[in-house]
């Protein structure tokens, strides 16, 4: 049973298009985040939710919306795709203040 | 600004070396600090620690924090194949409950050569 799960694994689409990602935990975690790992491996964090509430929003240009439904979900939907956008995308949760706890990760290649 | 910076960026060893990575760290509201192991997919679980002077063990893997010159060092013995990935530091700040976040390093790419 996995911990954190995203779908899809992997995503290739073009520039322009609209896309997205979802996670889902099931650890009971409060926390939810999303990170981007670029082609250098650099983790950075974008988002993070607690209880549905968004909590750190880094800096991320809002093409970027992300979306907590409940406290066990939370997707990416990116819009007008650019090249520059390509990365892996890792979701990750914890109960503040540790398990931090991270998904398989999601691959976005933009064509 | 959180920063985290992690020393060497690559290492190449032979099997059965020890091999000693660093990492570095300015936070505005320490709690912790976290050793990752990233190899194909989603980094994995190494170490958590929150207090000085104290070293964990796991194998042939440890780590230690030092929170006044503000560093950790991860020390693998006996090097071996599948010790071949990235780790990762992070630091996680977090002045309030529920606003917790992971700053990480850029890594140490570890190969073990055979």
């Amino acid at each position: 049973d996995t911990a954190v799960s995203q779908t899809p694994k992997y995503l290739v689409t073009q520039m322009g298009n609209d896309k997205s990602i979802k996670c889902e935990q099931n650890l009971g975690h409060d926390t939810m985040y999303w990170y981007k790992q670029d082609s250098k491996k650099f983790l950075k964090i974008m988002f993070s939710y607690n209880n549905k509430e968004l909590i750190i929003n880094e800096t991320v240009p809002n093409r970027f919306s992300p979306k907590s439904p409940d406290k066990a979900h939370l997707n990416l939907h990116i819009n007008s795709l650019e090249l520059g956008d390509s990365a892996v995308y890792f979701c990750a949760s914890s109960y503040g203040g540790g398990g931090y706890t991270f998904g398989s990760g999601t691959r976005l290649t933009v064509v | 600004e959180d920063k985290v910076v992690q020393s060497p960026l690559s290492l190449v060893v032979h099997e059965g070396d020890t091999v000693t990575l660093n990492c570095s760290y300015e936070v505005t509201n320490f709690r912790s600090l976290l050793w990752y192991k990233q190899e194909k997919k989603a980094p994995t679980f190494l170490f958590m620690l929150t207090s000085s002077g104290i070293e964990k063990k796991s194998g042939r893997l440890s780590s230690i924090l030092d929170k006044k010159e503000l560093f950790s060092i991860l020390n693998i013995t006996a090097t071996q194949t599948g010790d071949s990935a990235i780790y990762l530091c992070a630091v996680e700040d977090g002045a309030n409950f529920g606003n917790e976040k992971l700053t990480f390093g850029t890594g140490t790419r570890l190969t073990i050569i055979p």
